[in-house]
């Protein structure tokens, strides 16, 4: 089946560092990649929607500037915590359209993100 | 506002039983609910769904039963064994729209 590769699976940085998450689709091409953030015991909460090729949409609440979404290529999309604060620690999930089908949805390993 | 509500935090059930998750929403929108299964520290894996245009769908020991006038949802195990042992989401999503919408997850455990 399609496969979303996401890395790294497990991150530890220092407040004010920068952090760059990828997600890439294995053997299918993601025109649309999402982005989601889970806090312990809580909902997956989508970041942004991001289309190959232009500018991801946020959801309202997130910020653009700290967190940094490229989908450059039908394969791979990246996102960049900037400036993490202990705040962002969090665990964050990527997902791929596969198909027009509402059941066509796959998802990202998961990245845990702690910043200390 | 949580537009898509899993109201049990967690369910214990005994192996072999039946293990029925619930989920309630109040987007009249909504046309397409998901049931997604999650381990921790990896992402969520696909179930089972169902369109608003059905009342249930069944798919080997899964089962979804859709209320559209109650705006609730369950998802049926039976017979449950300890490999469900996980926490469940429900999701939903409106016609023409890409995104899902999430429960907060009810975390499943089976005993022996």
């Amino acid at each position: 089946g399609a496969v979303v590769s996401q890395h790294p699976s497990r991150v530890i940085c220092k407040s004010g560092t920068s952090v760059k998450i990828e997600c890439r689709s294995l053997d299918f091409q993601a025109t649309t990649m999402f982005w989601y953030r889970q806090f312990p015991k809580q909902s997956l909460m989508l970041m942004a929607t991001s289309n190959e090729g232009s500018k991801a949409t946020y959801e309202q609440g997130v910020e653009k500037d700290k967190f940094l979404i490229n989908h450059a290529s039908l394969t791979l999309s990246t996102l960049t915590v900037t400036s993490a604060h202990p705040e962002d620690s969090s665990f964050y999930i990527c997902s791929a359209r596969i198909g027009v089908t509402n059941y066509g949805y796959t998802f990202g390993s998961g990245t845990r993100l702690t910043v200390v | 506002d949580q537009q898509v509500k899993q109201n049990s935090p967690s369910l214990s059930v005994q192996e072999g039983r039946i293990s029925i998750l619930n989920c309630d929403y109040t987007n009249s929108m909504f046309d397409y609910f998901l049931w997604y299964k999650k381990y921790p520290a990896e992402g969520p894996t696909f179930l089972i769904s169902i369109s608003s245009i059905k009342d249930k769908n069944e798919d080997g020991r899964f089962t979804v039963f859709l209320n559209k006038s109650a705006k609730h949802l369950s998802l049926h195990i039976v017979p449950s064994q300890p490999g469900d042992s996980a926490v469940y989401f429900c999701a939903a999503s409106e016609q023409g729209a890409q995104k899902l919408v999430f429960g907060q997850g009810t975390r499943l455990t089976i005993n022996p």
